[in-house]
């Protein structure tokens, strides 16, 4: 366990569901992270939370909305998907935005999504 | 544009053999250097980091990675491959300046497989 719990670790929705990916942690971190992991890809930042609030969304489409309703828990609401966002969902965090330098991310692992 | 590059998305090595995985940056400052393990079907796991100071750094499981600012590079080795080294590995980058201040960059990643 590596101290970022994400759930559920797979998930099969259809294009016209809503359903929710959660990530949690207790390493006492400020800052949390949505990356986005498909084959043959580099893994893609999605959204930064630092302290609850959004400081980076790098231009993901709005049926991907995230939540940060305090400073251990990160979700990832998703609706009306396509296919090609079927990919693996990484959650991480880190001390701060400050301190992400010198101490890195800590990662989940993960939330296989696949969309029918 | 800051970059990371990985040479080979695919390395084989025997049990007992040097493992090198090469790294390559691109830009005009220097980063923070990380690489990251992945087993099949979980995160990343931190190997190891350079931020400062020595440039032979030592990680987790026998790997060390050298900082060489001359060829901008960051090359991940392992003088005797286990069976249990085979897994994709991702180098990583952190500008903490710039326009991508702060967030890191992921190679594409290199999938180690480990004969008998």
């Amino acid at each position: 366990e590596t101290g970022v719990t994400q759930t559920p670790r797979h998930l099969v929705m259809g294009m016209t569901n809503k359903k929710s990916l959660k990530c949690e942690q207790h390493l006492g971190h400020n800052a949390m992270y949505w990356y986005k992991q498909s084959a043959k890809k580099p893994l893609e930042l999605m959204f930064v939370y630092s302290l609850e609030e959004r400081v980076e969304n790098n231009s993901v489409p709005s049926r991907f909305s995230p939540e940060c309703p305090n400073s251990s828990h990160l979700f990832l609401h998703l609706h009306t998907l396509q296919p090609e966002d079927s990919a693996l969902y990484l959650c991480a965090s880190s001390q701060g935005l400050e301190d992400r330098s010198f101490y890195g991310y800590t990662f989940g692992s993960g939330t296989r999504l696949t969309v029918v | 544009a800051q970059s990371v590059t990985q040479l080979g998305s695919h390395v084989s090595v025997s049990e007992g053999a040097l493992v090198l995985l090469r790294c390559n940056y691109s830009s005009s400052v220097p980063p923070y250097l990380f690489w990251y393990v992945q087993y099949p079907n979980q995160g990343l796991q931190l190997l190891l980091k350079y931020t400062t100071g020595a440039t032979l750094v030592k990680g987790i499981n026998g790997f060390e990675a050298e900082f060489k600012k001359s060829e901008t590079s960051f090359h991940l080795t392992k003088p005797s491959a286990h069976m249990s080294d085979a897994a994709e590995y991702f180098c990583a980058v952190l500008f903490p300046y710039g326009g991508s201040q702060g967030n890191l960059i992921f190679g594409k990643g290199t999938k180690l497989s480990v004969k008998p």
